[in-house]
């Protein structure tokens, strides 16, 4: 059973075009997070979630927009993509909001042409 | 600013060899430190927490030890299936972690 998967595993879209990347955890955690990890192989934080509500909102531009239903899924939308945000994004979840450790998903590798 | 450090960038070590990673960590009001391993083309995967200065954990080859500036994953008598990217993460407020660019190792038979 996987922990938390994230769907597409590789995307490969133009310059301009909107796409959205999904995440779902079975673990009962109530904290989700999207991380992007650049060719530098640096994670780092752009959304956080804890039941439903966003709480962490890093300097990212507001072409990229998360999406809560519910606390088992959090979902990513980019509009407007453009060539810089090519990158490997990952989804990960935690028990709680402080000190438990992060579960990640195995990551889309998003490429923009 | 939070920031994380990792030397050295990449290691090479025979099977057997044994070494230590290090991250040195600039954070104000050190919650946790983490430590997780990435297999290429995967997430990464949680290895330890350590709250405090002095603080050790450790699991099978692997042990990891926290000073107040830094933290050292040890890995004794290394086998191939080691060979993996290790992340050092700090916490500080809240629940972003700061992750350092990470160390290559590559373990050879």
């Amino acid at each position: 059973d996987t922990a938390v998967s994230q769907t597409p595993k590789y995307l490969v879209t133009q310059m301009g075009n909107d796409k959205s990347i999904k995440c779902e955890q079975n673990l009962g955690h109530d904290t989700m997070y999207w991380y992007k990890q650049d060719s530098k192989k640096f994670l780092k934080i752009m959304f956080s979630y804890n039941n439903k509500e966003l709480i962490i909102n890093e300097t990212v531009p507001n072409r990229f927009s998360p999406k809560s239903p519910d606390k088992a899924h959090l979902n990513l939308h980019i509009n407007s993509l453009e060539l810089g945000d090519s990158a490997v994004y990952f989804c990960a979840s935690s028990r709680d909001r402080e000190y438990s450790p992060l579960h990640f998903g195995n990551g889309t590798r998003l490429t923009v042409t | 600013e939070d920031q994380v450090t990792q030397s050295p960038e990449a290691l090479r070590l025979q099977e057997g060899e044994s070494s230590s990673l290090n991250c040195s960590y600039t954070v104000s009001g050190l919650r946790g430190l983490f430590w997780y391993r990435q297999d290429p083309g995967k997430g990464p995967e949680f290895l330890f927490t350590l709250y405090s200065a002095g603080e050790e954990k450790e699991k099978e080859r692997l042990k990891a030890t926290l000073t107040k500036k830094e933290s050292f994953l040890h890995i004794t008598a290394p086998k191939p299936e080691d060979s993996a990217t290790y992340l050092c993460a700090v916490q500080a407020g809240g629940n972003k972690l700061v992750f350092g660019a990470g160390t290559i190792l590559r373990v050879k038979s």
